[in-house]
């Protein structure tokens, strides 16, 4: 019962690093998300995929990039980190898109501190 | 700007007692959503609401979407310890793909 799994679970880095996050699911599910998870601010959007090949941005974009190679896999890849881009990111992976009112799975979440 | 906005941010009651968070917004949206996530997990959903003025019960919680679709209430009857954490609603403007997620409601039972 894997569903959705992130690597890594906690992670410091020095401004002007860079990093992936990792995401895979095993549900087959289509579409995928990465969110971030600010205090007293609910969850962001960053980018979404909703297949193999096919990504778009969401409400916080800059700063990140994202690939989706194959349905199972959706790494958030983080240029030149920043002390804003602290924050607990949450993969999250649906059958079918939110449009039809799709049950979001969410990973465990990585908690990146940017130093 | 919050699209959707969350209260009380904060709850803390006695095991046994009813309470009521909110969800609002001036928006209007197609469906609603409600999440609870516990510490150092993700979200999972609790339900999902479609119609205005649907009333969904699972077990001893109770959720409400307005009539007018602009907002929603979840009803706990006789909190117990396990109810404690971070509830979260999630919206689906008309004409949108995109969920938004409300602020939250950090809720603590306390035995």
């Amino acid at each position: 019962n894997a569903g959705v799994t992130q690597t890594p679970k906690f992670r410091i880095l020095k401004i002007g690093q860079s990093m992936t996050l990792q995401c895979t699911q095993d549900m087959n599910h289509n579409y995928m998300y990465w969110y971030r998870q600010d205090p007293g601010m609910g969850l962001k959007l960053i980018y979404y995929s909703v297949g193999a090949g096919i990504t778009d941005k969401g409400e916080v974009p800059n700063g990140y990039n994202v690939s989706r190679s194959t349905t199972e896999d959706f790494p958030l890849r983080l240029e030149l980190a920043a002390p804003s881009q602290t924050s607990v990111y949450f993969c999250a992976s649906s059958r079918s898109g939110t449009g039809r009112t799709g049950e979001l799975f969410f990973g465990e979440g990585s908690r990146l501190t940017v130093l | 700007t919050q699209l959707l906005e969350q209260s009380p941010q904060f709850l803390s009651i006695q095991e046994g007692e009813n309470l009521t968070v909110y969800c609002n917004s001036s928006s209007v949206f197609s469906s609603l959503q409600w999440y609870r996530q516990e510490p150092g997990e993700g979200p999972v959903l609790l339900v999902t609401v479609v119609t205005g003025g649907e009333v969904k019960k699972l077990k001893r919680l109770t959720f409400q979407f307005g009539d007018a679709r602009k907002d929603s209430s979840l009803h706990i009857t006789a909190a117990q310890p396990g109810d404690t954490g971070l509830y979260l609603c999630a919206a689906l403007p008309f004409g949108n793909e995109k969920l938004t997620f409300g602020t939250g409601t950090r809720l603590t039972i306390i035995p």
